[in-house]
């Protein structure tokens, strides 16, 4: 029953380091997307893919990049860590198409503190 | 563009107690609109949701209803517990297909024994 898994679950980087956040999904979902979480800030939304082969930005994408080979996994990677990334990374997954509920199934997250 | 205003925290309340967390929202058609919530440590779960106006979203004693002509979404439960404490998220995807969900900054909710 692993549904979103990430990794790691604590990271800190130096600035300038680079680093890759991982996220797998086994339910066979479409739609995959990254958010980072900051106090009073809410959820926003880093890149998002609607199937293997096909990325998009959402509302902060500088300094993120994301790839997507596989439909079970979807990468962050951070090319230079910058403090101001220092936050925790959610992924998240869901269904698209027919019978699609619309819920979005997240992973526990990844703290990450960039010095 | 989109977006998604909620009350903010922390809300303390006594078990046993009525709970509102206010949602209002923007948007341009009609979005789907859900309460996400937070347990420490943990991710997002989905708690309710509702996809068009006046339906009733209900799960664990929470309810929401989707009232387009206030364009609000609030969370209410009749008699809290300790074990929902937690941070409630209200959120949005946009209808248009792009799949971009908007999420409110988050309610911290407290509830003392």
């Amino acid at each position: 029953n692993a549904g979103v898994t990430q990794t790691p679950k604590f990271q800190v980087l130096k600035t300038g380091q680079s680093m890759t956040l991982q996220c797998a999904q086994d339910m066979n979902h479409e739609y995959m997307s990254w958010y980072r979480q900051d106090p009073g800030m809410g959820l926003r939304l880093i890149h998002y893919s609607v199937g293997a082969g096909i990325t998009d930005q959402g509302e902060v994408p500088n300094g993120y990049n994301v790839s997507r080979s596989t439909t079970e996994d979807f990468p962050l990677r951070l090319l230079s860590a910058a403090p101001s990334q220092t936050s925790v990374y959610f992924c998240a997954s869901r269904l698209l198409g027919q019978g699609a509920t619309g819920e979005l199934f997240f992973g526990e997250g990844s703290r990450l503190t960039v010095l | 563009g989109n977006s998604v205003t909620q009350m903010e925290g922390p809300v303390t309340l006594s078990e046993e107690a009525f709970l509102t967390i206010n949602c209002t929202y923007t948007a341009t058609g009609y979005p789907s609109l859900f309460w996400y919530v937070q347990y420490p440590g943990e991710g997002l779960q989905l708690l309710l949701k509702a996809t068009k106006a006046d339906d009733k979203g209900s799960n664990k004693g929470f309810e929401a209803t989707y009232r387009k002509e206030t364009t609000s979404f609030h969370l209410e439960k009749g008699s809290v517990q300790v074990s929902d404490s937690a941070v409630y998220f209200c959120a949005l995807s946009s209808p248009s297909g792009t799949y971009k969900y908007i999420f409110g900054t988050g309610t911290r909710l407290k509830v003392l024994a």
